[in-house]
């Protein structure tokens, strides 16, 4: 079993729907990180949070500490938010991954 | 200017053969890595070097070698080459924040290595 756990492995939606993506992670962490990664291969880093909610844009991230569970929300979904989408969690100098979420956004 | 740089972008190589991927940031962070994504797209770290010195070693072949000749700069070198090894390489950089974690971490664009 993964250190770190992700929900859903792949989703698609229609433009403009509200997206959920969510991280369980069972090891102690310093922060917790969501990352971007586009068909082309690199890697974005969104948000870095250790409490609490942080948002972006149409994005929001919000980490349960006590529970070890973040959330991704996208809201008002658009065809370039379809990539990967990576949570990962900082431990001991050393960032260890969720198996990712392909979300896939249809016009 | 590109944050952290990787070259080169796509390596198809011989098995057997002796290979380096050379990484660098301009970013002053002290920390440095490289992480391996697999064909299932699965990202696991190998090394990580703060201020030149070696951090972490995740049981990785020994013909995988770093070398950080300066804090800004991390390669990768890796010898005999197997099919195995044919997967995309990262470097990344952060800041060095102690109790609390690191900082942000920013990524290369990755390097594809391809064994033949």
């Amino acid at each position: 079993k993964n250190e770190v756990e992700q929900s859903p492995q792949n989703l698609t939606a229609q433009e403009g729907e509200f997206i959920t993506i969510n991280c369980s992670y069972s090891v102690g962490i310093s922060a917790l990180h969501w990352l971007q990664q586009h068909p082309g291969g690199g890697i974005v880093s969104l948000f870095m949070l250790s409490s609490g909610k942080k948002k972006h844009g149409r994005l929001i991230a919000t980490i349960n500490i006590q529970e070890k569970h973040s959330s991704l929300h996208i809201t008002a979904s658009h065809p370039r938010d379809s990539a990967v989408y990576i949570c990962a969690v900082g431990n001991t100098d050393k960032l260890i991954f969720g198996t990712g979420t392909r979300l896939q956004v249809f016009p | 200017d590109t944050a952290v740089s990787q070259t080169p972008k796509y390596l198809v190589t011989q098995m057997g053969n002796d290979k380096s991927i050379k990484c660098e940031q301009n970013l002053g962070h002290d920390t440095m890595y490289w992480y391996k994504q697999d064909s299932k797209k699965f990202l696991k770290i190998m090394f990580s070097y703060n201020n030149k010195e070696l951090i972490i070693n995740e049981t990785v072949p020994n013909r995988f070698s770093p070398k950080s000749p300066d804090k800004a700069h991390l390669n990768l070198h890796i010898n005999s080459l197997e099919l195995g090894d044919s997967a995309v390489y990262f470097c990344a950089s952060s800041q060095r924040g102690g109790a609390s974690g690191n900082y942000g971490y920013t990524f290369g664009s990755g390097t594809r290595l391809t064994v033949v």
